[in-house]
């Protein structure tokens, strides 16, 4: 059974990095099958994608971030981190960690559909306050 | 970046019913890359169709997803107790991946 589950601390100061941990368990994050992904939830409820890791060391990021995050895979802990630096009021949310498969599901006729984030974690809270 | 819209806001149903959700996209996407997620208070949000209309692994089949281009829906046929919650949109096509703001189906 797959597992994600975040850890982090829960507050953080203005200016300063927030770190993030998501533990993997029961696969590994050297396949090359998936994408490791960080989706942040606002306390309006809004869902924004930050980015992903493959265990290559490629990356994704969403601009809208402009620069302040970091989406690293560690093979040998099986786990992946999100660092986000610069760190405001704004981003004050829940963050998850989540899976992408990278293949897709064959349908038909040469089509294929992709699974998007299937496999999430709990979802860790953090709050940027002095 | 693609900016998807949920219709409507919370959608007030009764158990049995059928509720339809609705997600336009500012512009088209690849419907290979469409999801619908379910989310509960206090859970994180739960995959239920991929592929704009491909069921997750253990969704009940009164869910499926419809759509192309820029209009997508997911229809939930004989609303059971459980099903009340937030569903969300997402297009994973073109970078950045974007997600709707959501539609909240209530017991009515």
């Amino acid at each position: 059974q797959v597992q994600l589950q975040e850890s982090g601390p829960g507050l953080v100061k203005p200016s300063e990095t927030l770190s993030l941990i998501c533990t993997v368990s029961g696969v590994s994050v050297s396949s090359g099958s998936f994408y490791w992904s960080w989706v942040r939830q606002t306390p309006g409820k809004r869902l924004e994608w930050i980015g992903y890791g493959f265990y290559s060391g490629s990356t994704s990021y969403n601009p809208s971030l402009k620069g302040r995050v970091t989406i690293s895979v560690d093979t040998s802990k099986n786990e992946f981190s999100l660092k986000l630096s610069s760190v405001t009021a704004a981003d004050t949310a829940v963050y998850y960690c989540a899976r992408e498969p990278a293949d897709g599901l064959y349908v038909a006729d040469g089509l294929y559909h992709y699974y998007g984030l299937d496999v999430w974690g709990q979802g860790t809270a953090v709050t940027v306050s002095s | 970046e693609v900016v998807l819209t949920q219709s409507p806001g919370t959608l007030s149903l009764s158990p049995g019913e059928r509720a339809t959700l609705s997600c336009r996209a500012s512009r088209t996407v690849r419907s290979s890359y469409f999801a619908w997620y379910q989310q509960k208070p206090g859970q994180a949000p739960r995959l239920l169709i991929f592929g704009s209309s491909s069921r997750a692994t253990g969704v009940p089949d009164r869910f499926s997803g419809s759509g192309s281009g820029t209009d997508f829906t997911l229809t939930i046929d004989r609303l059971e107790p459980e099903d009340f919650a937030v569903y969300y949109c997402q297009q994973y096509g073109t970078s950045p991946r974007t997600f709707g703001q959501g539609t909240k189906v209530e017991i009515k």
